[in-house]
């Protein structure tokens, strides 16, 4: 069963704009962590955030975790044609680590 | 480093045939784990390893078998090919079960 739910599935932006993605998930967890994928390829690793932390910073993104809605979002800021690729957010708890479906980003040049 | 190295890139098979995909790192990762990914599924957990030795079933499992014999290894077998098995297999590692996970560069899968 998959915990964590991407939204939107898909996004379409122009080049400098910013892209924002939210995922939800159902039960307590350890730390939740944000992924990316280019078409054809296997995944890389973006950002880890833990429990007891409410925002992280990695260059372009941003990564807020508030675990009182069970939600979290992945900012990229002022988007460049190379982030194009699908998005992940995978939640650690108890169980290995589960993998949502998903968010489709698209950055127009 | 090599990092983790997935063989082969693509394969086919019929119905029935038997195979092992291959997977190995260079990281001195403890877990290590195989994942499928389908169109509009995400990836989902086949099986999964904390260590040379202990292997586990998780969401998937069914069609597949591992084992954990070195630390560097984690190979997966198909033991009798089925169409529903057509996926794109990737296995990944990492030092411990929380942290960030390093991903192959995957296996194309059909299934005839």
């Amino acid at each position: 069963s998959q915990q964590g739910e991407e939204d939107p599935q898909a996004l379409s932006i122009q080049e400098g704009e910013n892209a924002t993605m939210n995922c939800s998930y159902k039960t307590s967890i350890n730390n939740l962590q944000w992924y990316r994928q280019n078409s054809g390829r296997g995944l890389v690793h973006l950002i880890l955030i833990r429990s007891n932390e409410r925002e992280k910073h990695s260059g372009r993104l941003r990564v807020t975790l508030d675990t009182s809605k069970k939600s979290s979002s992945l900012l990229i800021t002022a988007s460049r044609a190379a982030d194009t690729a699908s998005y992940f957010c995978a939640t650690k708890g108890n169980t290995p680590l589960v993998f949502g479906k998903g968010t489709r980003l698209s950055v127009i040049a | 480093n090599a990092g983790v190295t997935q063989t082969p890139k693509f394969q086919v098979l019929k119905t029935g045939q038997s195979m092992t995909l291959q997977c190995a790192q260079d990281m001195n990762h403890e877990y290590m784990s195989w994942y499928r990914q389908d169109p509009g599924m995400g990836l989902r957990l086949i099986h999964y390893s904390v260590g040379a030795g202990i292997t586990d079933q998780g969401e998937v499992p069914n069609g597949y078998n591992v084992s954990r014999s070195t630390t560097e290894d984690f190979p997966l077998r198909l033991l009798s090919a089925a169409p529903s098995q057509t996926s794109v297999y990737f296995c990944a590692s990492s030092y411990g079960e929380r942290g960030p996970q390093y991903f192959g560069p995957g296996t194309r899968l059909t299934v005839l």
